[in-house]
């Protein structure tokens, strides 16, 4: 079945670089996605990759997927304190278009 | 452009009610889909509607019924209301032959 894993928290300092880890179970997956959560809001969606690449980067943003561990990751440089939020990452996959989507890891910023 | 829009934004509903949420998706997107998220939790797929039709469903009890009409906007019903049912309902829309899907901002209900 789909499972969607990540860390529960996350503290950095302002200026870091802030890394939110994944680990997904379904080898059919065809995208991978970050959202970002802040309090009372929906859902932002920040970046997606593709299965069959390997690294994406978009300004700040860096996604890392090694397919082969099933592991995905989101790197945020030089955090800011307007980063702090929870980060989700989600799959979908050939079979379902349905995201199936992690607990969420919550990212804190400290000044 | 509005963006995914929801209504109500807030809504307090008693145990064995009913109640009728309503998205409007991205000018341009034709698939609409449903998450629940539970405080504390990630979203959970409800169902998705295409060309006015349920396409997909979650792992949902029938209290949890849908609708998408012409415009591609769409609405959540959930009869017989139950306390575990208080969450964010959350709308998602994605443009045509396109996975990627652009959140509301949902809808809080408090089944009290």
């Amino acid at each position: 079945g789909e499972d969607v894993e990540q860390s529960l928290f996350l503290s950095v300092r302002e200026g870091d670089s802030s890394v939110i880890n994944c680990t997904y179970t379904d080898s059919s997956s065809t995208y991978l996605y970050w959202y970002k959560q802040e309090p009372g809001a929906g859902l932002q969606l920040l970046t997606y990759i593709f299965s069959n690449m390997d690294m994406k980067q978009d300004q700040r943003l860096t996604v890392l997927l090694n397919k082969k561990d099933k592991h995905l990751s989101l790197r945020i440089a030089d955090t800011q304190t307007g980063d702090s939020a929870i980060y989700f990452c989600a799959e979908i996959t050939e079979s379902a278009r349905q995201l199936t989507f992690g607990s969420g890891t919550q990212l804190t910023v400290l000044p | 452009d509005a963006g995914v829009t929801q209504s109500p934004t807030h809504l307090i509903k008693t145990r064995g009610q009913q109640v009728t949420l309503r998205c409007s998706p991205k000018s341009g997107h034709d698939t609409v889909s449903w998450y629940q998220q539970a405080l504390g939790q990630g979203p959970q797929f409800i169902f998705q509607y295409y060309e006015e039709e349920e396409r997909q469903r979650g792992n949902f009890p029938d209290r949890f019924s849908g609708h998408q009409f012409p415009n591609y906007s769409s609405e959540l019903n959930v009869n017989a209301l139950l306390l575990g049912d208080s969450a964010l309902y959350l709308c998602a829309s994605s443009p045509p032959r396109n996975t990627e899907a652009f959140f509301g901002q949902g809808t809080r209900l408090t089944v009290v």
